[in-house]
C-alpha cells in the first residue's frame, strides 16, 4: 500500500521560501515521477512540476522562476522550495505519485496516489 | 499549454438522479490522456477516471467516462449522497508538460 505524508511551514511572510516534504512508503520510489500540486482557496487546482529520481524536473512555466523540486533517495523523499512567496502563494499543497519508468522508458499516468495536503499561508 | 474549460461551473441536484459534466480542451489530448478527479471538503483529490474511460481500482461502476480528441464527460448514473463534491478534469498527456486542470465542477445538493 502507497502512502505518502508530507509535512512543512504553514505560516509564511511575504518574500520568504515555502519548504515542503514528502515521504513515500510502500511501493517503488525509483520507478515513478513525484509532483506537486495546490489550490488557492476558492480555485481550482494548478500543477506545479515533478521530480523523478535521478533528479529529472519539470515545472509550470508560470511558476518556473521561483520553484525547485529535490530528492533525496536514500529516505525515498522529496521536497518542494518556492521562493518569494505573496498572498497569492497561500494555498494547499499536495504531494502525488505521477508517471511511471521502466528502464528509462517514460509511461504516462495520472497522478494516482496522493499526500494529505499542507496549508500554507503567506500573511505579514 | 493545453487549457481545460469544464462546464456546468455547479450542478444542483438530488440524490439518485444523474449527473453528466463535461471537459472540454483547447487542444487536442493525446492518446485520451484525460483523467477525472473527486474532491471532498479538508481530503486529497481522488482519482476516479483516467485515460478518459477507465475507471480507477475500487471506483463505484456508477461513475463512467467518454469522450476523445478535445471533448470529455463524466457521467454519475446514479447519485449517492457521498457523490456531492468537485470534480476535477485533467489531461497528463502533454509533453513537455505542464499538466492542467480544469477549473472543477461542484456537484451539490439540490
Amino acid at each position: 500500500q502507497v502512502q505518502l505524508q508530507q509535512w512543512g511551514a504553514g505560516l509564511l511572510k511575504p518574500s520568504e521560501t515555502l519548504s515542503l516534504t514528502c515521504a513515500v512508503y510502500g511501493g517503488s520510489f525509483s520507478g515513478y515521477y513525484w509532483s506537486w500540486i495546490r489550490r488557492p482557496p476558492g480555485k481550482g487546482l494548478e500543477w506545479i512540476g515533478e521530480i523523478n529520481h535521478s533528479g529529472s524536473t519539470n515545472y509550470n512555466p508560470s511558476l518556473k522562476s521561483r520553484v525547485t523540486i529535490s530528492v533525496d533517495t536514500s529516505k525515498n523523499q522529496f521536497s518542494l522550495k518556492l521562493s518569494s512567496v505573496t498572498a497569492a502563494d497561500t494555498a494547499v499543497y499536495y504531494c502525488a505519485r505521477g508517471r511511471r519508468t521502466i528502464f528509462g522508458v517514460v509511461i504516462t499516468q495520472p497522478l494516482d496516489y496522493w499526500g494529505q495536503g499542507t496549508l500554507v499561508t503567506v500573511s505579514s | 499549454e493545453i487549457v481545460l474549460t469544464q462546464s456546468p461551473g455547479t450542478l444542483s441536484l438530488s440524490p439518485g438522479e444523474r449527473a453528466t459534466l463535461s471537459c472540454r480542451a483547447s487542444q487536442s489530448v493525446s492518446s485520451s490522456y484525460l483523467a477525472w478527479y473527486q474532491q471532498k471538503p479538508g481530503q486529497a483529490p481522488r482519482l476516479l477516471i483516467y485515460g478518459a474511460s477507465s475507471r480507477a481500482t475500487g471506483i463505484p461502476d456508477r461513475f463512467s467516462g467518454s469522450g476523445s480528441g478535445t471533448d470529455f464527460t463524466l457521467t454519475i448514473s446514479r447519485l449517492e449522497p457521498e457523490d456531492f463534491a468537485v470534480y476535477y478534469c485533467q489531461q497528463y498527456g502533454s509533453s513537455p508538460p505542464p499538466f492542467t486542470f480544469g477549473p472543477g465542477t461542484k456537484v451539490d445538493i439540490k
